[in-house]
């Protein structure tokens, strides 16, 4: 079953602050956030695991609730490069059947 | 980069007849996967595979077979192409350990008309 993700899409000014989230129904072992721009492969972005930790990347960070079963992804003071869909792609378990939800569509505009 | 290569990129092809996609990896990942994804629906998993000859279903499989003969190559087959297997379809590969990221492959674009 996909997790759900939220918003759906998001339109910002550059410069201005976004989080997007990630749920689901299911207990979860780890949660993964890839971006995808249009025409091209999702790439990754991060990994979070069991133990609550937040990690971040530049001014991209994420949280992992394996109580809530939810995660979150921050993206602070964005950039036009920001633009794209954000997937969040979660396991359930050790069998690795990594399953993504719908995405976010995130706009940036000077 | 990731060695990982689609094939092919683009087909285009009539409702009824059969259709193989090839993912081929030169990393020895263990982990492959094939997606497709759909405008409002995001990735979703068709089938995945844990190594040789060990493959498992995943949310959309009805329509899709896989077979994995060697550690790196994962082929997909669709027995009898319909119109709603119009998609971008997406491989990707995953190495053994928890905190192991996917690297996906280029994608191919089949039309089934």
């Amino acid at each position: 079953q996909q997790p759900v993700q939220s918003p759906q899409a998001v339109i910002l000014r550059e410069g201005e602050d976004a989080v997007i989230n990630c749920s689901s129904s299911k207990a979860l072992y780890s949660v993964h956030w890839y971006r995808q721009k249009h025409g091209e492969a999702p790439i990754f972005l991060m990994i979070l695991l069991k133990g609550g930790e937040q990690k971040g990347h530049d001014k991209i960070s994420a949280s992992f609730n394996e109580k809530k079963q939810q995660s979150s992804l921050y993206l602070t003071a964005s950039q036009l490069s920001y633009s794209g869909t954000y997937f969040c792609g979660t396991l359930g378990g050790s069998n690795y059947k990594l399953t993504f939800g719908k995405g976010t569509l995130l706009t940036v505009n000077p | 980069d990731a060695g990982i290569t689609q094939s092919p990129r683009h087909k285009v092809t009539e409702t009824g007849t059969p259709v193989t996609l090839r993912c081929h990896q030169t990393e020895n990942h263990r982990y492959m996967y094939w997606y497709r994804q759909d405008p409002g629906h995001g990735l979703r998993l068709i089938h995945y595979s844990y190594g040789v000859k060990d493959t498992d279903k995943g949310e959309v499989s009805d329509g899709y077979s896989v077979s994995r003969s060697k550690t790196e190559d994962f082929l997909l087959t669709l027995e009898s192409a319909t119109s709603s297997q119009t998609s971008v379809y997406f491989c990707a590969i995953k190495g053994d350990r928890e905190n192991e990221k996917l690297f996906f492959g280029s994608g191919t674009q089949l039309s089934v008309l």
